[in-house]
C-alpha cells in the first residue's frame, strides 16, 4: 500500500520568495504522483501531476514539482511567491492498476507582503 | 465551464434526519468520489464509483450511503446522521480514475447538532 507524508504543517515566505514544499512517499512500484492547491472556502484544485517520464514537470499558476526516486520525494516550487498563493497543499499518491489514491495531510502557506 | 457542482454549500441539521447532498457533474467523467475533509485528518475517503450502478466503499462509509443512477450525479445520503458526521465534504470526479487527476467540487460544510 502507498503512503504519503508533507513533514511541513505550515511554511512562512515572503512574498518575492522563493518556495519549496516537501512531500514524501512510499510505494513499491513507480507511483502516480499530484500537488493540489485549496484556497480558502475553495474545493482542491490540481496543479499539476508525474505519471512517468520527464522528472520535472510544469504546472499552473507557475508551480513545477520534481520526482526524485532515490528520494522517494515528490517536491513541489515556486521561485518566486505572490500573495495569492497563500492556501493549503496537498500532496497525493496513487497506485497503477487501483483505484487507491492517497492525499497527503496539507502544508498551510502563508505569505508575508 | 467543465465543473463539479455540490449543493448545499453549507447545512445544519440534526441529529437522525435524513439528508442528502448532491453532486453533479458535467464533463462525463466515468469515476466520482466523495471525501471528508477534518482538521489533522486530511482528506478521507467515503465511497467512490467507476461508473453507473457500481459504486464502493472508501476508508469511512459508516453512517454514509450513496447511489449512481446516471454518470453525471453521485449523491450522499446521510440515513440518520450523528454529531461525528460534522465535517466538510468533497465531491470529486476523474475521468476513469483517480490516477488521471481529481477535479472537486465547492464543498459542503456540514453541520448536525
Amino acid at each position: 500500500a502507498q503512503s504519503v507524508t508533507q513533514p511541513d504543517i505550515h511554511i512562512t515566505v515572503s512574498e518575492g520568495a522563493s518556495l519549496e514544499l516537501r512531500c514524501n512517499y512510499s510505494y513499491g512500484a513507480t507511483p502516480y504522483l499530484f500537488w493540489y492547491v485549496q484556497s480558502p472556502g475553495q474545493g482542491l484544485q490540481l496543479l499539476l501531476k508525474y505519471f512517468s517520464g520527464d522528472t520535472l514537470v510544469q504546472g499552473i499558476k507557475g508551480f513545477e514539482a520534481e520526482f526524485k526516486r532515490s528520494q522517494s520525494s515528490f517536491n513541489l516550487r515556486k521561485p518566486s511567491v505572490h500573495w495569492s498563493d497563500a492556501a493549503e497543499y496537498f500532496c497525493a499518491v496513487g497506485a497503477s492498476g487501483t483505484y487507491k489514491y492517497i492525499f497527503g495531510t496539507g502544508t498551510r502557506l502563508k505569505v508575508l507582503a | 465551464e467543465a465543473q463539479v457542482t455540490q449543493n448545499p454549500r453549507y447545512l445544519i441539521t440534526v441529529t437522525g434526519k435524513k439528508l442528502t447532498v448532491t453532486c453533479s457533474q458535467n464533463m462525463n467523467h466515468e469515476y466520482m468520489s466523495w471525501y471528508r475533509q477534518d482538521p489533522g485528518l486530511g482528506l478521507r475517503q467515503i465511497y467512490y464509483s467507476m461508473n453507473v450502478e457500481v459504486t464502493d466503499k472508501g476508508d469511512v462509509p459508516e453512517g454514509y450511503k450513496v447511489s449512481r443512477k446516471e454518470k453525471r450525479n453521485f449523491p450522499l445520503i446521510l440515513e440518520s446522521p450523528s454529531p461525528n458526521q460534522t465535517s466538510l465534504y468533497f465531491c470529486a470526479s476523474s475521468l476513469v480514475g483517480p490516477n488521471y487527476g481529481y477535479t472537486f467540487g465547492s464543498g459542503t460544510r456540514l453541520t448536525v447538532v
